[in-house]
């Protein structure tokens, strides 16, 4: 499984774009990008995924380079609920490395009013 | 519809004691893994269940140990207590079968376990 870099905290303020991008030279063919959203004292809550360009639903948008080593997931007019450590994971699909995520780290956003 | 849901929310336990932990999945799910997550880490993969067998582990000891029943629910049962097991335990659980690609799994609100 590829391993992810990204940065280790962030600060912004309401109403602010947050981009926050992860990198993760070694991705393989089949794997998959997804971000997952942690509140404290909650467990992981999957946020978006996708394989390459654009991904974009009700709550973000994931950008994926066509060389796929990094991407960057992106949280329009963030506001204080936000606030909270973001995981991006690679990995390959659930039929075939039976669905096991590995985190890192996680980027540690906080929203400033 | 429920969503996951895990049992007892915290828990203190003494140094070799032994501990189990409850989660139902999500309604439709058929697949539960257990995660342990420390104080300022991401979660860790401990083990995954689907058809009642354990289908995949993480690198920890035999004194974490799972089991899965008919009816898709799990237990995580913890051998020997250490101080170092104290952590969040999550469950989370997805339908294998329509899965398709991708990872997004479905969590619990964890069990806060502290070993003293």
């Amino acid at each position: 499984l590829a391993k992810t870099t990204q940065p280790i905290s962030m600060d912004s303020y309401e109403g602010q774009e947050v981009n926050i991008t992860c990198s993760h030279n070694n991705i393989a063919t089949n794997d998959y990008i997804t971000w997952y959203q942690q509140f404290p004292s909650q467990g992981p809550r999957f946020i978006i995924q996708g394989y390459k360009t654009k991904v974009t639903n009700e709550v973000a948008s994931l950008f994926i380079p066509a060389d796929r080593k990094s991407s960057t997931l992106s949280l329009p007019r963030v506001s204080l609920s936000d606030t909270a450590v973001y995981y991006c994971l690679v990995g390959d699909t659930p039929y075939n490395q039976g669905g096991k995520l590995i985190f890192g780290q996680g980027t540690e956003l906080s929203v400033k009013p | 519809d429920a969503g996951v849901t895990q049992s007892p929310t915290h828990l203190i336990k003494t140094r070799g004691q032994q501990v189990t932990l409850r989660c139902s999945p999500k309604s439709g799910h058929d697949t539960v893994s257990w995660y342990q997550q420390a104080l300022g880490q991401g979660p860790q993969f401990i083990f995954q269940y689907y058809e009642e067998e354990e289908r995949q582990r993480g690198n920890f000891p035999d004194r974490f140990s799972g089991h899965q029943f008919p009816n898709y629910s799990s237990e995580l049962n913890v051998n020997a207590l250490l101080l170092g097991d104290s952590a969040l335990y999550l469950c989370a659980s997805r339908n294998l079968r329509l899965a398709g690609g991708g990872n997004e799994q479905f969590f619990g609100p964890g069990t806060r376990l502290t070993v003293l």
